[in-house]
């Protein structure tokens, strides 16, 4: 059973254009994530959401819009995809807002 | 502004050397700890973690850290390297009153067989 996995895992599209990520975790956690990794493997967290609330949104975009339709997911969406968000896009849960975090396998998106 | 330092971006050993990795933080409340490894082509995943007690915690594969709350640092370590511990390893940090995870760059380990 996969603890959290996302969907899909590469993603290759066109600059301009709109699209998804899907995470699910089946650990039963209150807290997702949604990580961002550049080239240099440099992790950035870029939300974080404790029982469908909004808690950590960091300096992104705001073509980056999360949404938690329940517990157990936490989907990202991206609007006008501009080079620079090529990266791996991870997905993380955890019990509590301070625990140890379970990954996802990331999507690697590249845009061109 | 919070910020979490990992000393070596690459370090090569060959088996059975011991290894050390630094990881310092720049936060005066409380955190919580960790290590986290990702494997060539893998997701990451807990090496070990410390929220509190024992300053001295052990993880898998035979990893330990040692938090060293006057100097701020959380080093790995392991006393005898194998080829499969070749990966990625980042140090990360909550601080337990904005929860905000703050990860290092990174140190990436190549073990030679």
């Amino acid at each position: 059973d996969t603890a959290v996995s996302q969907t899909p895992k590469y993603l290759v599209t066109q600059m301009g254009n709109d699209k998804s990520i899907k995470c699910e975790q089946n650990l039963g956690h209150d807290t997702m994530y949604w990580y961002k990794q550049d080239s240099k493997k440099f992790l950035k967290i870029m939300f974080s959401y404790n029982n469908k609330e909004l808690i950590i949104n960091e300096t992104v975009p705001n073509r980056f819009s999360p949404k938690s339709p329940d517990k157990a997911h936490l989907n990202l969406h991206i609007n006008s995809l501009e080079l620079g968000d090529s990266a791996v896009y991870f997905c993380a849960s955890s019990q509590g807002l301070a625990d140890t975090q379970y990954f996802g396998p990331g999507t690697r998106l590249t845009v061109l | 502004a919070q910020s979490v330092s990992q000393h070596n971006h690459h370090v090569i050993l060959s088996e059975a050397a011991s290894l050390e990795l630094g990881c310092n933080y720049s936060y005066g409340g409380t955190v919580n700890l960790f290590w986290y490894v990702q494997y060539p082509g893998q997701h990451l995943q807990l090496l070990l973690k410390y929220f509190s007690g024992d300053p001295l915690v052990k993880g898998i594969k035979g990893f330990e850290a040692e938090f060293i709350k006057s100097k701020f640092s959380f080093n790995l370590r392991k006393p005898s390297v194998q080829w499969s511990d070749t990966a990625e390893y980042f140090c990360a940090v909550i601080n337990t009153g904005g929860f905000k995870t703050i990860f290092g760059a990174g140190t990436r380990l190549f073990v030679k067989a």
